[in-house]
């Protein structure tokens, strides 16, 4: 069975910092992984899609980037501000539930960019 | 252009109660689906429906039915309400099952006492 983990739990930063979250997953057969922000009391809002053929992403101020022989993903995020403060969730697919609908979600590392 | 909306956004059951939770996706997406949040226990897939006329079981289908009324609206029913029900639960939809990004609402929060 797929796990996903997010460690820390959660971070607070200082505005300006870059800053790295981490997200491991224990079977490497993975079809893609995807990073997601939720706001409080919010849904979640897809940030990167990483394909298991790539290696990263980028959007603006995030790159995730992929490594599946070591299962593992990071977001860095450059020059945190304090409208990046959310719970940040990594969610995976693996390659044999292509055929339906069965990501795995990690519970998330809340961040706290403080001005 | 509101994306994907979901009613009501809080709700208070008896246990034994039903209820039903909508959900509508104004982006012309095929795959829609039904997820809970519990502490602990991150996203969890209850049910989803890959086009028009299915749907399927995801990992915790107990206690729960679905309808996908038409391409738009996928609605969550509970039955009989149990207090382990109680949890955040979002609808999400995606232009196709694989591949593509999830297009989250933001969350029913229901409490079954």
């Amino acid at each position: 069975k797929q796990e996903v983990t997010q460690i820390p739990a959660a971070l607070s930063v200082p505005e300006g910092e870059n800053l790295v979250l981490n997200c491991s997953f224990t079977d490497s057969a993975i079809y893609n992984l995807q990073w997601f922000r939720q706001d409080p009391g919010k849904g979640l809002t897809s940030l990167l899609l990483i394909q298991s053929s790539q290696r990263e992403q980028t959007s603006g101020r995030l790159n995730a980037s992929l490594d599946k022989s070591s299962g593992r993903s990071t977001l860095y995020i450059a020059a945190s501000q304090p409208g990046d403060s959310a719970t940040y969730l990594c969610a995976v697919r693996r390659e044999e539930e292509t055929s339906g609908s069965r990501l795995t979600f990690g519970e998330g590392t809340q961040l706290t960019v403080n001005p | 252009n509101a994306g994907v909306t979901q009613t009501p956004k809080f709700q208070v059951l008896k246990t034994g109660q039903s209820m039903t939770l909508q959900c509508a996706q104004d982006m012309n997406h095929n795959s829609m689906y039904w997820y809970r949040q519990d502490p602990g226990m991150g996203l969890r897939l209850i049910y989803y429906s890959a086009s028009e006329g299915t749907t399927d079981k995801g990992e915790v289908p107990n206690g729960y039915n679905v309808s996908r009324l038409n391409k738009r609206e996928f609605s969550l029913r509970l039955e009989s309400a149990a207090p382990s029900q109680t949890s955040v639960y979002f609808c999400a939809s995606s232009e196709a099952l694989n591949n593509e990004k999830l297009f989250f609402g933001s969350g029913t929060q229901l409490s079954v006492l």
